[in-house]
């Protein structure tokens, strides 16, 4: 049973960096087409995808965020990070870890959210 | 970026058959998903490439369509179908998502 779960700070300033955890159990970062995707959902632009990491180590981001994302993942730990940088606050919104097929591209599971809030 | 667009919002009657649509600005395949969200919950996968029905998903679920345009189905519709439904492209980079489709009971 696959199962994630975001974590992260809550509340952040603006032009920090926010750093978010992906905890997951039901399947390995270690296995070929195996991909952690990221997505958060905010009320200004909805659903919006962030970057993918795929069981190869090979990364994909969306390009208007590009230069401030960064994605990583520790394969025996089964985690999975995000980071990005200089927030303000239309980066508030809930930000979703979800496991990603690699041959469909569709975002198979979900984890619950975690609200991150950018404020002064 | 590629554009998905959906009607905002529809109420059907628990029983009828309801479909919602997705317009891609530009072709997407066959890489079109759908996912439901309930009320303070994460959205979950119903469709991936645009007609095959997610693990554990109810056959009352299923999806058409091709290039451009595609269609999620549903029939009959139970009051439990209650929930804002995306469709997302996962063709051309990036991945987009629709606004979503809000789904009301009547």
């Amino acid at each position: 049973q696959v199962s994630l779960k975001e974590s992260g700070p809550g509340i952040l300033q603006p032009f920090q960096t926010l750093s978010l955890t992906c905890s997951f159990s039901g399947f390995s970062l270690g296995t070929s087409n195996m991909g952690v995707g990221w997505i958060r959902q905010t009320s200004g632009k909805g659903l919006e995808y962030l970057a993918t990491i795929w069981w190869d180590d090979d990364k994909y981001f969306n390009p208007s965020l590009n230069s401030r994302l960064t994605v990583s993942k520790d394969t025996s730990n089964n985690q999975a990070f995000l980071k990005i940088t200089s927030v303000d606050t239309a980066d508030t919104g809930t930000y979703y870890c979800t496991q990603r097929d690699y041959y469909s591209g569709a975002f198979d599971y979900w984890g619950q959210g975690v609200m991150v809030t950018v404020s002064s | 970026d590629t554009v998905l667009t959906q009607s905002p919002a529809l109420a059907v009657s628990p029983g009828e058959r309801v479909s919602i649509s997705c317009r891609a600005s530009e072709g997407v395949n066959s890489y079109m998903h759908w996912y439901q969200q309930k009320p303070g919950q994460q959205p979950k996968l119903l469709i991936y490439k645009a007609s095959n029905l997610a693990s554990g998903v109810p056959a009352r679920f299923s999806g058409s369509g091709s290039g451009t345009d595609f269609t999620l189905t549903i029939d009959p519709v139970e009051a439990d179908d209650t929930a804002t439904y995306f469709c997302q492209q996962s063709w051309n980079d990036p991945d987009t998502f629709g606004a979503g489709t809000k789904l009301e009971l009547k």
